[in-house]
């Protein structure tokens, strides 16, 4: 059974600030998303990474795929309030269209 | 943009009863999936439908769990035997083929079923 362990759980910090979540595995994946879920909705995709050491950007956010395909990092600068939200990574081991494994979830509160 | 759409929004049921919860996926994506959430856990995969069949099933998925598409707009995930363990939010899923690694998945806004 494939495994993603996300930490923190919780995470509370001012606006402005930077943060860093963590998305670990001892499994190998083809390919990581990140998805943001709100309340009473469900996740919305962020990126998709495939390579392994590949960096992506969207605006403050940038994701990492780890050189191994086993992990992930979602850094935020300048945090807002709008980025206040449940962070899930999910992971393939395969091709598409092929199951998603959800990672554990980061909630993630920025305070004005 | 496009969206996956799901209803009821809230289903309470007895236990022991069946339920059916219906999604119109995206109209021209051909990949159809199921998710739930149980409250406080992780999004956790049930099972993806394509061609008119089921591609992939969890353990969670057992004989009590059917999935279809009746008329070609619809996909809907029928609880025979509700039991209270099956209280969770469910959330319908659609994408698009051809996409390979890089598919996104389009959820609905979920489905939460409360089983008294």
């Amino acid at each position: 059974t494939q495994l993603l362990e996300q930490s923190p759980q919780f995470l509370s910090i001012q606006e402005g600030e930077n943060l860093t979540v963590y998305c670990n595995s001892s499994s190998v994946f083809s390919s990581l998303q990140w998805y943001r879920q709100e309340p009473g909705e469900g996740p919305v995709l962020l990126v998709t990474v495939v390579t392994g050491g590949e960096v992506k950007k969207l605006k403050r956010l940038t994701f990492q795929f780890g050189d191994a395909r086993k992990d992930s990092s979602l850094h935020i600068t300048a945090a807002q309030t709008g980025d206040t939200g449940l962070y899930l990574c999910a992971g393939r081991s395969n091709f598409g269209n092929e199951k998603l494994t959800f990672g554990t979830g980061t909630r993630l509160t920025i305070i004005p | 943009e496009p969206e996956v759409t799901q209803t009821p929004s809230h289903q309470v049921t007895q236990m022991g009863q069946e339920v059916i919860l219906r999604c119109v996926p995206i109209s021209n994506h051909l990949y159809f999936y199921w998710y739930r959430q149980i409250l406080g856990q992780k999004v956790e995969f049930l099972v993806s439908f394509y061609n008119n069949e089921i591609s992939e099933k969890s353990e969670i998925f057992d004989d009590q769990f059917s999935v279809e598409r009746p008329d070609g707009s619809n996909f809907t995930l029928k609880i025979r035997s509700t039991k209270l363990e099956d209280s969770a939010m469910y959330f319908c899923a659609s994408s698009e083929p051809g996409r390979g690694l890089y598919e996104k998945l389009f959820f609905g806004s979920g489905t939460q079923l409360s089983v008294l």
